[in-house]
């Protein structure tokens, strides 16, 4: 079973500030099932990012992802003050999907 | 607009069976476009994929909840369930239902329903 590692655990920026989180995979996956979804609290899961980076339906251009092999990345170029969020990344498998354990990101 | 609704009880005990129903609109749940999950969330924890299910296929399943877990849908109410046996304490968690795509990213979710194992 592929493990997803997502770091920082937290990560403590500012607004207008760049955020880089990285999503690690314990071996190589196709970018083609890698995702990533924003989580507020008392909300569900937004998807952001889709086959690695490609931008969801109504999701602002400051968000990017890339990535491939092991190695994925979100990006928020400008921090605006709705994207201090819990985000995960996401894979699919030999049947399962399974979810990083997500990043804080705090002001 | 698709959208997803969760419903079922908010308290199981211990030993019994957990039992979800996700109502979905704007969208046909027997099209064979899409597989339907359900994903569950521990209070300040991560997110655990449970299983999927899909109207001209058998459903699949987390290996780790696989002999406790059935989804079944409902093609004439447009809902497909989650069955969750002999809970403990440890499945308590916000469920979710979400439409899944082919490559499997989760598109659309329901608000989530909260349920507790407790006596």
């Amino acid at each position: 079973e592929i493990v997803l590692t997502q770091s920082p655990g937290t990560l403590s920026l500012s607004p207008g500030e760049r955020a880089t989180l990285s999503c690690r995979a314990s071996q190589s996956v196709s970018s083609t099932y890698l995702a990533w979804y924003q989580q507020k609290p008392g909300q569900a899961p937004r998807l952001l990012i889709y086959r690695a980076s490609n931008r969801a339906t109504g999701i602002p251009d400051r968000f990017s992802g890339s990535g491939s092999g092991t190695d994925f990345t979100l990006t928020i170029s400008r921090l605006e003050p709705e994207d201090f969020a819990v985000y995960f990344c996401q894979h699919y498998g030999t049947s399962v999907i399974t979810f990083g354990q997500g990043t804080r990101l705090e002001i | 607009q698709v959208q997803l609704q969760e419903s079922g009880p908010g308290l199981v005990k211990p030993s019994q069976t957990l039992s979800l129903t996700c109502t979905v609109s704007g969208n046909s749940i027997s099209s064979g476009s899409y597989w339907w999950s359900w994903v569950r969330q521990p209070a300040g924890k991560g997110l655990e994929w449970i299983g999927r299910f899909y109207t001209s296929g058998s459903p699949m399943y987390n290996p780790s909840l696989k002999s406790r877990v059935t989804i079944l849908g409902d093609t004439s109410k447009n809902q497909f369930s989650l069955k969750l046996s002999s809970v403990t304490a440890a499945d308590t968690a916000v469920y979710y239902c979400a439409r899944t795509t082919v490559t499997m990213f989760l598109d659309y979710w329901g608000q989530g329903t909260l349920v507790t194992v407790s006596s």
